[in-house]
């Protein structure tokens, strides 16, 4: 079925150690999205690629990092975990001009 | 900077009732708008969106009036079932090119039989 997958669904860290959350679409949609969502606070948006070779910074970066890796995949990457990374992460993409999301179903991530 | 407002949840209501999620925006220019829906254990879906002034937003039984004057975009339904139950999120987008949104906190509905 066409649309976002995330890898893994979920993931315990201990603090300090790193990862790498994946995300592909196969929808050809030119911009991704990465979202933390925290209780009470919504969904912020830690960075995006607005097209196939530009990443750019969203509300909360710090302590991500990014790579899009082509136009179908777009990875996160936390390089020391803390606890206050612990946190349900989505990942989104849009084709250019529309309107709405598709979203993935999502990494609950826990950082110990 | 832009922001959304959300009224606080959780709301619980009875089958059949009628349903109001309050939104207020602060953005500057001309956004659009937009509500998501999360049902338990799923990511976002989009639900309805309006892209200017007095644009009505609906489906599924669900609307929103972009109201510019008021800077409010309230989610309505006239009869929730129990299927309703999820989170509700306002949000929305200024008109840069690079689709970024701002979504508001969240509003959990959960609807009783």
């Amino acid at each position: 079925n066409a649309g976002v997958t995330q890898t893994p669904k979920f993931q315990v860290l201990k603090t300090g150690q790193s990862m790498t959350l994946q995300c592909a679409q196969d929808m050809n949609h030119n911009s991704m999205y990465w979202y933390r969502q925290d209780p009470g606070m919504g969904l912020r948006l830690i960075y995006y690629s607005a097209s196939e070779g530009t990443t750019d910074k969203g509300e909360v970066p710090n302590g991500y990092n990014v790579s899009r890796l082509n136009k179908r995949e777009f990875s996160l990457r936390l390089e020391s975990a803390a606890p206050s990374q612990t946190s349900v992460y989505f990942c989104a993409s849009l084709f250019a001009g529309s309107y709405g999301y598709t979203f993935g179903s999502g990494t609950r991530l826990t950082v110990v | 900077g832009n922001s959304v407002t959300q009224m606080e949840g959780p709301v619980t209501l009875s089958e059949e009732a009628f349903l109001t999620i309050n939104c207020t925006y602060t953005a500057t220019g001309y956004p659009s708008l937009f509500w998501y829906v999360q049902y338990p254990g799923e990511g976002l879906q989009l639900l309805l969106k309006a892209t200017k002034a007095d644009d009505k937003g609906s489906n599924k039984g669900f609307e929103a009036t972009y109201r510019k004057e008021t800077t409010s975009f309230h989610l309505e339904k006239g009869s929730v079932q129990v299927s309703d139950s999820a989170v509700y999120f306002c949000a929305l987008s200024d008109r840069s090119n690079t689709g970024k949104l701002i979504f508001g906190q969240g509003t959990t509905l959960q609807v009783k039989p």
